[in-house]
């Protein structure tokens, strides 16, 4: 019955490093989003999963950045080379169908990124 | 495109007072609006959402929203706020995509209480 779960929840990166941020969805959600929420902004979306299938990228900033769903569970959102503006809390949420915007999408707390 | 305004950044309103966070949207169809609650160090937490049927909204925590369409509007009350209410507020539109969908935010209204 667990709920979303993000690890870690705080990253301090120097500038050039790569980083690994994991979203645990909850247990049978079809769907898998990732949003980035920049200080003082609402979540934007980067991109989505519907089980291992990536159907949508169109949000991630550039080629730095990359997500998978390996097997339909647990994904992982990678940034390359990360730079000071990629300093955000990235915001991982699951919905229990693929489709439906009747689906509540279920929010992790986040992994906050301070690039340095 | 998609877009949503939420015009206050910041609300100030003293414990027991009523509330009215306000929130428009920009959407070509029939939106799906919803009011996401964020506290700091959680994640966002879901008020209440709008699909279709009755324009007003009940939502949890005591929350109501009314969808207005000729305003474009969807604000978000309570008709008496409690201390525990400060919080970070988000207002959203639903918008599908060719595969799924996915979320259109606000920028948020921060509500601090005073007591």
């Amino acid at each position: 019955g667990a709920g979303v779960s993000q690890s870690p929840r705080y990253k301090v990166a120097k500038r050039g490093q790569d980083v690994a941020l994991r979203c645990d969805p909850i247990s049978g959600h079809v769907s898998l989003f990732w949003y980035q929420q920049a200080l003082g902004q609402g979540p934007e979306f980067l991109t989505y999963f519907q089980n291992e299938a990536q159907l949508d990228k169109s949000g991630l900033p550039s080629d730095r950045f990359f997500a998978e769903r390996p097997e339909g569970s647990v994904s992982t959102l990678k940034i390359q080379r990360t730079q000071q503006e990629d300093s955000a809390v990235y915001l991982c949420a699951s919905s229990s169908t693929d489709w439906a915007l009747q689906e509540t999408q279920y929010f992790g707390p986040g992994t906050r990124l301070l690039v340095l | 495109a998609q877009s949503v305004t939420q015009p206050d950044i910041h609300i100030t309103v003293s414990e027991g007072a009523s509330l009215e966070l306000r929130c428009n949207y920009s959407y070509g169809a029939t939106p799906y609006l919803f009011w996401y609650v964020q506290s700091p160090g959680q994640g966002l937490q879901l008020l209440l959402k709008y699909f279709s049927g009755d324009t007003l909204v009940q939502g949890i925590k005591g929350f109501e929203a009314e969808f207005k369409r000729s305003q474009s509007s969807f604000n978000l009350r309570k008709p008496s706020v409690h201390w525990s209410d400060a919080a970070e507020y988000f207002c959203a539109v639903g918008s599908h995509m060719e595969y799924g969908n996915k979320l259109v935010f606000g920028a948020g209204t921060i509500l601090r209480v005073k007591s």
